[in-house]
């Protein structure tokens, strides 16, 4: 079964500096990879997806994440820390794009001024 | 992700008494999917349907819970005989189709707390 890990509950970043939050997934098959991006008291927002095509995906708002399967990792970057960016971070894996998504337990994003 | 509603937004229920929950996906959407997520956790999945189908059930509780998608209506998500334990917000998701895009599109959630 498919399962990720995401290290470290709560990430602090000052702003303007670089946000890198990591992930390792594991699969039986080749995984779909997502991040999501959770406000609070609002639902998930998808922030880009990796379904076997570029390894570098590029989503919304400057992030970016990276597939690497020899590390089995997809780490999520982005170059500079904007206040906005606060929010809680989840990294999701599918098999084979059957819509089952496994979910980490979240990075908590804190942006300091 | 706008076009998914849930609603309650909040419910609170003493223990023992019943909770239901309600999702209507976004338009044109025919696949649901529930997700449970407990305080210092991520989602966990507990059941995907279709209309009038339940397709994959595998993370829902044994006992207590259910859920439906009627052919008319929201889908529901049902929690009889609530517990302390059953704290949580539900997330409901929906999707065009099952297939390659994987994207699902999230509600707001419902968050149930229980005395």
């Amino acid at each position: 079964a498919q399962s990720v890990t995401q290290l470290g509950s709560h990430v602090s970043v000052s702003e303007g500096a670089l946000v890198l939050l990591r992930c390792n997934y594991s699969s039986s098959v080749p995984p779909y990879l997502f991040w999501y991006v959770q406000y609070p008291n609002q639902g998930l927002q998808l922030l880009l997806k990796y379904t076997s095509a570029a390894t570098l995906v590029k989503g919304i708002n400057g992030f970016e994440a990276e597939f690497k399967k020899s590390e089995t990792s997809f780490h999520l970057t982005k170059p500079s820390a904007h206040m906005s960016d606060a929010a809680e971070y989840f990294c999701a894996v599918s098999e084979g794009g059957n819509n089952r998504l496994a979910f980490g337990k979240g990075n908590q994003v804190v942006v300091i001024p | 992700n706008a076009g998914v509603m849930q609603n309650p937004r909040h419910l609170v229920r003493r223990r023992g008494q019943e909770a239901r929950l309600r999702c209507s996906p976004m338009k044109g959407h025919s696949h649901v999917y529930w997700y449970r997520q407990l305080p210092e956790e991520g989602l966990k999945f507990m059941v995907y349907l279709q209309k009038e189908n339940i397709i994959d059930e595998s993370g829902m509780p044994k006992e207590r819970f259910s859920a439906e998608f009627p052919k008319e209506g929201p889908s529901i998500l049902r929690i009889q005989q609530v517990v302390r334990g059953d704290s949580a917000a539900y997330f409901c998701a929906s999707s065009l189709g099952q297939g390659n895009t994987g994207e699902l599109f999230f509600g707001e959630g419902s968050r149930l707390t229980v005395l």
